[in-house]
């Protein structure tokens, strides 16, 4: 079964810091995405990226957040600025269709923002 | 907007009996989809079940079956023979058809007791 890889698993930081969660989707997906999961919260939209440009993005998507597929393989997530409350499990997706009828999840990224 | 509402945060049930969670949603929308994903300790999100709303037919995948009815916006999912390693915590999920995004609802801790 192919799987998205996310790392690190864990990742600590310091508020203000500058931090990139890295993720590594199926290779044949085309579609790419990003959620968090504050801890006892729903699972929350972040930002889809399709063709090599964001297709959509919510309201948490502010300017502090980034992202880029640098080499074809990798997927990042860059926080420019950390704030406490982006302490979250981040969560890269991937599918081959826009219809998500195939979305896999990857094992998702604990960050903590001390 | 799309909202999901999970109006059980838990369900306990025993070991190879049978246990349905509900989901209900809110959307104008007429082509959409709804899914399942089983959310265990190890906070990997796994798709369990989905469901297309121009299909009447309710989707089954083994031992998990749906019960969509779309003029109720409801989309309950039904564990049949459930196991200890079915316990977790399952999300319903909104996305409409050809839309970027799943809606998430809160949440229900399933706890399978033996």
């Amino acid at each position: 079964e192919p799987e998205v890889t996310q790392t690190p698993s864990h990742q600590v930081t310091q508020m203000g810091q500058e931090v990139i969660l890295r993720c590594v989707p199926i290779s044949n997906h085309l579609y790419f995405y990003w959620y968090r999961q504050i801890l006892g919260q729903k699972v929350e939209f972040l930002v889809s990226f399709y063709n090599n440009e964001i297709s959509e993005k919510s309201e948490i998507f502010d300017d502090q957040f980034s992202v880029e597929r640098p080499d074809g393989s990798n997927f990042t997530l860059k926080i420019r600025s950390t704030k406490l409350e982006d302490s979250a499990m981040y969560f890269c997706a991937s599918s081959n269709d826009r219809n998500n009828e195939k979305l896999f999840f990857g094992s998702g990224t604990q960050l903590s923002v001390l | 907007a799309q909202t999901v509402t999970q109006s059980q945060p838990e369900m306990s049930v025993q070991e190879a009996e049978t246990v349905t969670l509900s989901c209900t949603y809110d959307t104008s929308e007429n082509n959409y989809y709804l899914f399942w994903y089983k959310q265990p300790p190890s906070r990997q999100m796994i798709l369990v079940i989905r469901q297309e709303a121009y299909k009447q037919q309710n989707a089954t995948e083994n031992r998990f079956s749906v019960n969509f009815q779309k003029a109720a916006k409801s989309f309950s999912l039904k564990i049949s023979d459930s196991q200890l390693g079915d316990t977790a915590m399952y999300f319903c999920a909104f996305m409409k058809r050809g839309g970027n995004k799943l809606v998430f609802g809160a949440g229900t801790i399933l706890r399978v007791k033996s």
